[in-house]
């Protein structure tokens, strides 16, 4: 079935580093993808999506590139600060108004000062 | 234009009892998603209302249930709770038109915290 299978976390890492997290999927058909943000004490929001293959999304200086041959999204980030810590979820959406969305497993992003 | 609204925000029940959750999606959206979240199991889909009909459906048991009123605004309702419905339940609304397949970026609330004893 459909499913998404995202790097475990916690991550840590200092500011200004470079980031990736790795975010593959099994679907049929050719679906969006999403990266959501979830700040502490939050709900979810959308980070970044791609509609299509080879699409590259990218919001707030964080960009994934959907890969159809390797069936990913990885999510990268050229030098982070310490307001991206938080837990990013990867995300694929399904139905036919693609409103019933299947989440990673979550990882949870700590950056360091 | 105001976000998805939750309401309680924090609710503590005990094993047996039943409890509503509400949310109130942003004007204009007619899709209403639900959303629980625990540490062991991450963010599984509960079900989603489109024009007050259940449009999709995850795979919980029948003690999780919901509805959706005219206005748009929907209830999820768990009826004998167990200690493992303790979770974040989230909502999300969307545009939600059907036809054509097309995304409608859903907008998540903040939350409802049910804690179970």
């Amino acid at each position: 079935g459909d499913s998404v299978t995202q790097m475990e976390g916690p991550v840590t890492l200092s500011e200004e580093a470079f980031l990736t997290i790795n975010c593959t999927y099994t679907a049929t058909g050719y679906p969006s993808l999403f990266w959501y943000v979830q700040y502490p004490g939050e709900g979810l929001q959308l980070l970044l999506k791609a509609t299509k293959a080879d699409d590259k999304g990218s919001n707030k200086g964080f960009e994934a590139t959907y890969r159809k041959e390797t069936t990913s999204f990885h999510l990268e980030k050229g030098s982070v600060q310490v307001s991206d810590s938080a837990v990013y979820f990867c995300a694929l959406p399904l139905g036919s108004s693609a409103s019933k969305i299947i989440f990673g497993s979550g990882t949870r992003l700590s950056i360091r000062p | 234009k105001a976000g998805v609204t939750q309401t309680p925000r924090y609710l503590i029940k005990t094993r047996g009892q039943q409890v509503t959750l509400s949310c109130s999606p942003i004007s204009g959206h007619r899709s209403v998603s639900w959303y629980q979240q625990t540490p062991g199991q991450g963010l599984q889909f509960l079900f989603e209302y489109f024009s007050e009909t259940q449009r999709n459906k995850g795979n919980f048991p029948g003690r999780f249930s919901g509805r959706q009123f005219s206005n748009s605004r929907s209830e999820m309702n768990v009826s004998t709770l167990e200690l493992g419905d303790s979770a974040l339940y989230l909502c999300a609304s969307s545009l939600g038109t059907s036809g054509r397949r097309t995304y409608n970026e859903q907008f998540f609330g903040p939350g409802t915290r049910l804690t179970v004893l």
